[in-house]
């Protein structure tokens, strides 16, 4: 079955560095990746999806990469402010066109 | 642009009852999922419908578990008879194909 590893469970890092957080993913090929993000008490807000043709994409001062030979995606957010504090959930198609699979999440704290 | 709608926010129930989930998906999205949250086992699909349909339930966890779209702008996660173990948050999201998936804010449930 599809296994998603978030790198860790917790990152702290100071205000105005780059958060990078990773995904890792086996036993699988998805034709797509998606990036959510997640506060208390919220449901998790879509972000950026990535497609297997592509190796970047940019919004504002969020970036993925996908590296399918890797099977690995990458999402850093530049010039990290405290607002940036949340868990941020990767997530890969299934088999079917659109359900989910989802990683475990990256709670993130950007230290002032 | 009202997001997906669930109720109740939180339910505390005792073991044995019967406790139903509500959700509204955005309007024009087919497709409606139900996840269940916990810390442990993080972000899983429970089961999903396409056009009202339901097209993948193998994440139902069990017989006591059902859910229901009667139509396009309402589904209902049952469960009965609740047991402790069902304490979570249970997420329902709606998408267009192949789109990403909106959450509402979830249902936060305790079974006691």
């Amino acid at each position: 079955s599809q296994k998603i590893e978030q790198n860790s469970e917790a990152l702290n890092i100071q205000e105005g560095k780059t958060a990078t957080l990773t995904c890792n993913y086996t036993n699988y090929s998805p034709a797509y990746l998606q990036w959510y993000r997640q506060d208390p008490g919220r449901g998790p807000v879509f972000l950026l999806l990535i497609r297997e043709n592509e190796k970047e994409k940019r919004k504002e001062r969020l970036k993925v990469t996908f590296d399918t030979t890797l099977k690995q995606s990458l999402f850093h957010i530049t010039a990290s402010q405290p607002a940036d504090s949340a868990t941020y959930l990767c997530a890969l198609v299934g088999g079917g066109a659109n359900n989910l699979f989802f990683g475990t999440g990256t709670r993130l704290t950007v230290i002032p | 642009d009202a997001g997906v709608i669930q109720s109740p926010r939180h339910e505390v129930t005792e073991m044995g009852q019967e406790v139903t989930l509500r959700c509204k998906p955005i309007s024009g999205h087919d497709y409606l999922f139900w996840y269940r949250q916990t810390m442990m086992r993080g972000l899983e699909l429970l089961i999903y419908f396409n056009n009202n349909v339901p097209i993948d339930d193998s994440g139902m966890p069990e017989d006591r578990f059902s859910a229901k779209m009667p139509n396009a702008s309402f589904s209902t996660l049952k469960i009965q008879p609740s047991e402790p173990r069902d304490s979570a948050v249970y997420f329902c999201a709606s998408s267009r194909f192949e789109q990403p998936q909106h959450f509402g804010d979830g249902t936060r449930l305790s079974i006691l």
